[in-house]
């Protein structure tokens, strides 16, 4: 079946820092990938996807490149602001339909 | 324009007591899927519903969860006899369609709490 791993959190970076949160997956066929963001108190919002191999999703500042031949989408930020302190869930739809998420991972970034 | 809309927005409820949480799509979605948020198992599928066809209800975790969708729009998910493990939030998204490419747009959720 699918699956998502990402790495477990939290991290901690300090604001300007560099961020990634490394995501693979496990699946049949040719899935879609996806980055979701839940900001405390808020429900789960679309931050990027990828819908084919080697094409990179981005959207705030964030990016993500699907790789195929390492089963990857890790998400990065070149400069993380406050306002970024979330919890980052990556995610796959293949053949089924329906999302398989990773664990999430929690942001923390200090001023 | 309007997004997932989710109701109630919380839910307490005693054990064995039967729950009913409602979920308003995006209009114009023809899909829609209810998930499942908990502390122990993070973000689980539960079932999906696709225009007139029957919906996939692979990742229903008993008989006691079941869910309608009247009209191809507004859907409900029951939950019989509810237990203490029932309580997470409940996560309601649509999309345009159903095809892998398709982005699924979420709900603000229901949190159950069962005592």
């Amino acid at each position: 079946g699918n699956s998502v791993t990402q790495m477990e959190g939290p991290v901690t970076l300090s604001e300007e820092a560099f961020l990634t949160i490394n995501c693979t997956y496990t699946a049949t066929g040719y899935p879609s990938l996806f980055w979701y963001v839940q900001y405390p108190g808020e429900g789960l919002q679309l931050l990027l996807k990828a819908t084919k191999a080697d094409d990179k999703g981005s959207n705030k500042g964030f990016e993500a490149t699907y790789r195929k031949e390492t089963t990857s989408f890790h998400l990065e930020k070149g400069s993380v602001q406050v306002s970024d302190s979330a919890v980052y869930f990556c995610a796959l739809k293949g053949a089924g339909n329906m999302l398989t998420f990773g664990g999430g991972t929690r942001l923390m970034v200090k001023p | 324009g309007a997004g997932v809309s989710q109701s109630p927005s919380n839910k307490v409820t005693e054990k064995g007591k039967d729950v009913e949480l409602r979920c308003d799509p995006i209009s114009g979605h023809t899909a829609l899927y209810w998930y499942r948020q908990s502390l122990g198992q993070g973000l689980e599928f539960l079932i999906y519903f696709q225009g007139n066809s029957a919906p996939d209800k692979s990742g229903l975790p008993s008989d006691r969860f079941s869910a309608e969708r009247t009209g191809g729009s507004v859907s409900t998910l029951t939950i019989q006899r509810t237990q203490q493990e029932d309580s997470a939030v409940y996560l309601c998204a649509s999309s345009l369609a159903g095809g892998g490419r398709e982005t699924q747009y979420f709900g603000p959720g229901t949190r159950l709490l069962v005592l």
